[in-house]
């Protein structure tokens, strides 16, 4: 049963705390992404990684870290730099076939901070 | 800059009234266009990728369409079971290494009441 799993599904952090969320996936999808979804907003790019041991900043990296050390894992660490760190991460993996390109999902990790 | 804006914001329906959300977006090079659906508290599900302007693609009581400025999704007699959050993405340019760049919508929530 192929896909996508983040764990754990709900989250808490004291202040001060960094914390990190985890991402897996068994498609065998070269890359891989970290979205921040808040309420009225659309889903905004945080980090993303095309191949192991290689990963980019995205439109809103600050506060966070990423690693790649395998192909089917790319967990993200929610530092206590993140001022506003409450949200509902998403990992999404995509690959490119047959001329189309199509990202997908995770059931993401929502994030409290206490 | 690219932007992607999504109208209604929420909608209601009765069961078996047809609708349409809208999906306006200007981006420099449009590269596909994409619709999901998002359940509350889950991750957005794939439903369509348009490529060109004047192409349209179905599922069941859903049927995209595109053209140079917009997008609709439009449903058709649906049923409480489409209630869910539709988001709408664009891919312009690309990223590093080929990895995807999409740009969301903040998303319209539909609501099908019995």
């Amino acid at each position: 049963d192929g896909g996508i799993t983040q764990s754990p599904k709900y989250l808490f952090r004291k202040e001060g705390q960094n914390v990190t969320l985890s991402c897996e996936q068994n498609l065998n999808h070269d890359a891989m992404y970290w979205y921040r979804q808040d309420p009225g907003q659309g889903l905004r790019l945080i980090y993303y990684s095309q191949i192991v041991n290689d990963f980019q900043k995205g439109d809103i990296a600050e506060g966070y870290s990423v690693s790649r050390e395998k192909k089917e894992s790319f967990p993200l660490t929610v530092t206590s730099a993140q001022k506003n760190p409450t949200a509902f991460y998403l990992c999404a993996s995509s690959i490119l076939a047959g001329g189309e390109h199509t990202q997908y999902f995770g059931p993401g990790t929502r994030l409290t901070v206490l | 800059e690219d932007q992607v804006t999504q109208s209604p914001e929420a909608l209601r329906l009765q069961e078996g009234e047809s609708s349409s959300l809208n999906c306006s977006y200007t981006v420099s090079g449009l590269r596909g266009l994409f619709w999901y659906r998002q359940d509350p508290g889950k991750g957005p599900e794939f439903l369509f990728t348009l490529y060109s302007a004047g192409e349209e693609k179905e599922k069941e009581r859903l049927k995209a369409t595109l053209t140079k400025k917009e997008s609709f999704l439009h449903i058709t007699a649906p049923k409480p079971e489409d209630s869910a959050t539709y988001l709408c993405a664009v891919q312009a340019g690309g990223l590093y290494g080929g990895a995807q760049k999409l740009v969301f919508g903040q998303g319209t929530r539909l609501t099908i009441n019995p």
